[in-house]
């Protein structure tokens, strides 16, 4: 089975920026979706297809995805950005989430 | 805007079935892809399968033999049902909304805190 490889754990200064990776082969292939979930609430969508934002997520959130890697980028770090942050893709009609990755503000 | 909303038991004892409705307000069931995800307690989410606006049924490959997702159209509800529980299953259960088949999940519902345990 697909398994999607995200550190469980980033710290980043308030004002810095903050990448989260996702690991996964040849993830590049595929479209890859970002979550974010704060402690006690459901996941909500900050990036899909890659790297567009829904609306009302701020112009802050960005992402790449190319190779064997994909990166969530969040700038400008604020406190209100610190949660749990998770990729997910499709593979073989079934869908896949990374472990997640804490960000933690400083 | 649409919202989800999970309801059913909270507690389920083990070798039994755990249920889960789903009710949907804000958009129609006849449209959309219907899913199930889970979480369990201080660890990563797990997609549980989808139903689409059809009826057809798409699992997990490891849940799949004891899994059944269903649709109520009348109720504009779909639900969950798993059987032969165990405390490996407790878990937030979420429903979420995907536009398509492979597709990213959005709105979610708020979470429903399912534990196995006799």
């Amino acid at each position: 089975s697909y398994v999607l490889t995200q550190p469980p754990s980033v710290s980043v200064a308030p004002g810095k920026t903050a990448m989260i990776t996702c690991g996964g082969n040849n993830i590049g292939s595929k479209m890859v979706h970002w979550y974010q979930q704060k402690p006690g609430q459901a996941p909500v969508l900050v990036i899909y297809s890659d790297s567009d934002r829904p609306s009302g997520i701020p112009e802050r959130f960005s992402a790449s995805n190319s190779g064997n890697t994909a990166t969530l980028t969040i700038s400008r770090v604020e406190a209100g950005d610190e949660a749990d942050y998770s990729c997910q893709v499709w593979d073989t009609n079934s869908g896949v989430f990374g472990g997640g990755t804490k960000l933690t503000v400083l | 805007q649409v919202q989800l909303q999970q309801s059913g038991p909270g507690l389920v004892k083990p070798s039994e079935t755990l249920s889960l409705t789903c009710t949907v307000s804000g958009a129609s069931i006849s449209s959309y892809y219907w899913n199930w995800i889970r979480q369990p307690p201080g660890r990563g989410l797990e997609w549980i399968g989808y139903i689409s606006h059809s009826g057809s049924a798409n699992y997990n490959s490891s849940l799949e033999s004891r899994v059944t997702i269903s649709l109520d159209t009348s109720k504009n509800q779909f639900s969950l049902k798993l059987n032969s529980v165990t405390a490996a299953d407790t878990a937030v259960y979420f429903c979420a909304r995907a536009a398509a088949a492979i597709n990213w999940f959005d709105p979610w519902g708020q979470g429903a805190l399912v534990t196995v345990s006799s």
